[in-house]
């Protein structure tokens, strides 16, 4: 079964301070990896997305993702943060094949300090 | 366009009470899913849909749970004999075609049982 660890359960930055958020997953073929945010009483906006091909993405708000098959990783990047960055991020993972259901990590709750 | 639509944004019933949650998907989505996300943790998958068939019905966490998409549009979440372990944010996201693409989640029902 596939899996979604992120180990980070809070983070704390300081506005224009870099991010990186840690995603590993466990699967056994090649994965689908996304990345979501969500603000409180929200729901889950895509930032970025891993299909094939070259395995950094961009992404929206500034945001890229690194996938690393020899480390099962997917990290989260921003060089410079804002203080609406602050949210939960989810990291997730999608079957190649039929029926995409997504297996989703328990998030990171980043806080941004101006 | 609009996005993902879902009704109501707050649901409170007594426990054994039966609700029904709505979910207007993208127009022209095929795919369409059911999360639970309880509170700090991420989404479990429930149930897919592509167009009017329910393909996987494998999250739903027992017979009380009913999911239905009856023309390939609106779909409705139903859970019958409510207990207090269904509180939870119930999102629901659609997807343009069948096989792995980016989901779209609307903003969610938060359900409380008391």
């Amino acid at each position: 079964a596939q899996s979604v660890t992120q180990p980070d359960i809070h983070i704390t930055v300081s506005e224009g301070a870099s991010l990186e958020l840690r995603c590993n997953y466990s699967y056994g073929a090649t994965p689908y990896l996304f990345w979501y945010v969500q603000s409180p009483g929200q729901g889950l906006q895509l930032l970025l997305k891993y299909f094939s091909g070259d395995t950094l993405v961009q992404g929206i708000k500034g945001f890229e993702a690194e996938f690393k098959r020899s480390q099962s990783s997917f990290n989260l990047r921003k060089p410079s943060v804002h203080w609406s960055d602050a949210a939960e991020y989810f990291c997730a993972v999608g079957y190649t094949g039929t029926a995409s259901k997504l297996t989703f990590g328990t998030g990171t709750r980043l806080q941004v300090t101006l | 366009g609009a996005g993902v639509s879902q009704s109501p944004r707050y649901k409170v019933a007594k426990r054994g009470q039966d609700v029904a949650l709505r979910c207007d998907p993208i127009s022209g989505h095929v795919s369409l899913f059911w999360y639970q996300q309880a509170l700090g943790q991420g989404p479990e998958f429930l149930t897919y849909f592509q167009n009017e068939a329910q393909l996987d019905k494998s999250g739903l966490p027992s017979d009380r749970f009913f999911a239905e998409r009856p023309e390939g549009s609106v779909s409705t979440l139903k859970i019958q004999r409510t207990q207090q372990e269904d509180s939870a944010v119930y999102l629901c996201a659609s997807s343009p075609r069948a096989f792995n693409q980016p989901q779209h989640f609307g903003d969610g029902t938060r359900l409380s049982i008391l």
